[in-house]
């Protein structure tokens, strides 16, 4: 069956603007979570969706928000981008405990 | 705050080598662990887990770990490495406490050297 797909796998932004991720989980998997990957803080949670509903927030920012879709797809959206949002945001769902780990957005702020 | 700590940022070794990568987490409940590989340029792909039962776990391409509850470790092994085997390993843990987010720890590089 289809892996956790993220769209798109790159692109550069300018400080200022804003961005949207998509996320389309594994078919039946209810539940997607986004962390950040840096080099220096390794991979930071960032929220959990479970129905439609945000069930966990991490620390980050109100830039960063996200929202689930009736078909558990999910999008995370970073507005008023900064130079330290430049990562790899790695979508992950899962519907036993086991994440499943798509290849990730990366994201580059210039 | 819970957390998960990773000792060795970088680890060398020659192939054939043993491989032992520590992994401690701060939390005095239930928990269900992992270990987590990422490959260069590739997705974050599961190496072996551990809920319940028998404390050491044996997950894909010959990695065992094994969780020491009384140490809050669970340190993954590997009795002889190979080059394919470089690789950023991560350790992450679920603190079962209401719904609960899974944590990694920082990461360890491994690079095996032929």
């Amino acid at each position: 069956k289809a892996g956790v797909t993220q769209t798109p796998r790159y692109l550069i932004k300018t400080r200022g603007q804003q961005v949207t991720l998509s996320c389309s989980p594994i078919s039946g998997h209810r539940s997607v979570s986004w962390y950040q990957q840096t080099p220096g803080q390794g991979l930071q949670f960032l929220f959990e969706y479970f129905s439609e509903t945000q069930r966990n927030k991490g620390n980050f920012p109100g830039r960063f928000s996200g929202r689930q879709f009736s078909n558990s797809r999910s999008e995370m959206n970073v507005s008023t981008l900064e130079l330290g949002d430049s990562a790899l945001y790695l979508c992950a769902s899962t519907r036993t405990g086991e994440l499943f780990f798509g290849e990730g957005s990366r994201l580059t702020v210039l | 705050a819970q957390s998960v700590s990773q000792h060795n940022h970088h680890v060398i070794l020659s192939e054939a080598a043993s491989l032992e990568l520590g992994c401690n987490y701060s939390y005095g409940g239930t928990v269900n662990l992992f270990w987590y590989v990422q490959y260069p340029g590739q997705h974050l792909q599961l190496l072996l887990k551990y809920f319940s039962g028998d404390p050491l776990v044996k997950g894909i391409k010959g990695f065992e770990a094994e969780f020491i509850k009384s140490k809050f470790s669970f340190n993954l092994r590997k009795p002889s490495v190979q080059w394919s085997d470089t690789a950023e390993y991560f350790c992450a843990v679920i603190f079962l406490s209401g719904y609960s987010t899974l944590t990694f720890g920082k990461g360890t590089m491994l690079l095996v050297s032929p």
